[in-house]
């Protein structure tokens, strides 16, 4: 149980062009769906918190304008990153809690390398 | 949350030996604190989680400790395998301003490695 996906697993786009990942919660409903970005040798740093029906809450420092999140269903949030450029090449990682679990863990999804030339 | 720098702490151990993977938390108003293991090129997947009402907890070949008194965390491995090479990664929950908006923060991270 508490599997969750990510698609595309990796991306490659040029500067410029905006690209969308898909986060799922596969055999749960999550109400409140995590997007982490993590460069190499680093920690996960939190981006923002996608609630489904709502609008995300970004954390500081991250632009709205450019990181889309939509969470437009119990099992599904996307985010999309826009006019995207090489320094937004990152391994971008969702996660999900389970609403019903009555615990705070949250389950991840297997990342998405993203690189932008 | 904690600062993050370039340089993972390491752990290197012997096929077999028991690991102890330390973390010191930030906030002494954590009050759920959970164990990641992420590989390379992977998503961190849940080990063990622990309340902060509880000492410690104990999992298949984990155990989890907490000492709240100097905010720090362990986990403990038994009989440590090739397959728990990894980095690991206590996270503790911060719930702002109580309520259902609630976080987690990321600790550095520890890289262990199993030494066959």
């Amino acid at each position: 149980g508490a599997v969750v996906s990510q698609h595309p697993s990796w991306v490659i786009c040029k500067s410029g062009t905006s690209v969308k990942i898909e986060c799922r919660s596969l055999d749960f409903q999550a109400t409140t769906m995590f997007w982490y970005r993590q460069f190499p040798k680093q920690s996960l740093m939190l981006m923002a918190t996608s609630n489904e029906g709502s609008k995300a809450t970004y954390e500081q420092g991250v632009e709205k304008d450019k990181f889309l999140i939509n969470h437009a269903s119990l099992t599904l949030s996307t985010l999309t990153v826009t006019s995207a450029h090489p320094e937004d090449s990152s391994f971008y990682i969702c996660s999900a809690r389970d609403s019903t679990s009555g615990t705070w863990a949250q389950y991840f999804g297997p990342g998405t390398r993203l690189t932008v030339t | 949350g904690e600062s993050v720098g370039l340089h993972l702490p390491t752990l290197s151990v012997q096929e077999g030996d028991n690991s102890i993977i330390n973390c010191a938390y930030s906030n002494s108003a954590s009050d759920y604190f959970i164990w990641y293991k992420q590989e390379s090129g992977k998503g961190p997947q849940f080990i063990i989680d622990i309340r902060s009402n509880m000492d410690k907890r104990q999992g298949q070949r984990v155990t989890v400790l907490l000492n709240k008194t100097v905010k720090h965390l362990s986990l403990q491995i038994a009989a440590t395998q090739p397959g728990d090479s990894a980095v690991y990664f206590c996270a503790e929950n911060m719930t702002p301003g109580g309520g259902s908006n609630y976080k987690l923060t990321f600790g550095k991270g520890t890289l262990l490695t199993v030494n066959p």
